[in-house]
């Protein structure tokens, strides 16, 4: 069965240091990985996929995320994080059983101080 | 955001009462979904329709019921809300491009059943 964790429910860093939020996947095939992000009030947005190709993803707000095959992880990266990048962030696989299917983790409320 | 709307944006309501969620979008995608999100679990797919004749259970169907009017739009309803229901719920659709359904998610519905 697909799955996605995200270990950490909370990640502290101070504005200006990189950054990682942790995601591992447990997939039948191809594996199809995304970030989404949710600001307070709002519907989540989506950051970033990994489809094939290049195992480093670049999205939207200067996140990355780097796709291991050998560890089935997919964790979030920012070189230099921002007070504004504060939200919760959703790992999400595609269901291999229903290609129209998206199966979400639990989330990691990344908080970020001045 | 703006092109996936939700009505309303919250709602207080009385266990037994049906309710009713609405959701239109102007993306042109054919799939469309409903899912609800509590502290800590992530998102949970509650249905999904892939075009107007077609509707599909997700995780937690029960309770639920949905209507695909049109392309455009889709609802939730629940039949005889309890208060278990009271979440976040949000809507959102999808393309389906190299194999990959990327989301993109309306502002959602904050639903409290008293």
């Amino acid at each position: 069965a697909q799955s996605v964790a995200q270990p950490e429910d909370q990640v502290n860093v101070a504005e200006g240091n990189p950054l990682t939020v942790k995601c591992t996947y447990s997939v039948s095939g191809n594996p199809y990985l995304f970030w989404y992000v949710q600001y307070p009030n709002r519907g989540l947005q989506f950051l970033l996929k990994y489809i094939t190709g290049d195992n480093l993803v670049k999205g939207s707000y200067g996140f990355e995320a780097e796709f291991n095959k050998s560890q089935t992880s997919f964790h979030l990266k920012k070189p230099s994080a921002l007070v504004s990048d504060s939200a919760l962030y959703f790992c999400a696989v595609r269901d291999g059983s229903s290609a129209s299917k998206i199966i979400f983790g639990s989330g990691t409320r990344l908080s970020i101080r001045p | 955001d703006a092109d996936v709307t939700q009505t309303p944006r919250n709602r207080i309501t009385k266990t037994g009462k049906r309710i009713m969620l609405e959701c239109s979008q102007t993306k042109g995608h054919d799939r469309m979904y409903w899912y609800r999100q509590d502290p800590g679990l992530g998102l949970r797919l509650i249905y999904y329709s892939f075009d107007v004749k077609d509707i599909n259970k997700g995780e937690i169907s029960d309770g639920y019921s949905v209507s695909r009017q049109a392309q455009a739009k889709f609802s939730l309803s629940l039949e005889s809300a309890i208060p278990n229901q009271t979440a976040l719920y949000f809507c959102a659709t999808s393309d389906f491009i190299q194999g990959a359904n990327t989301q993109y998610f309306g502002p959602g519905t904050r639903l409290t059943v008293l």
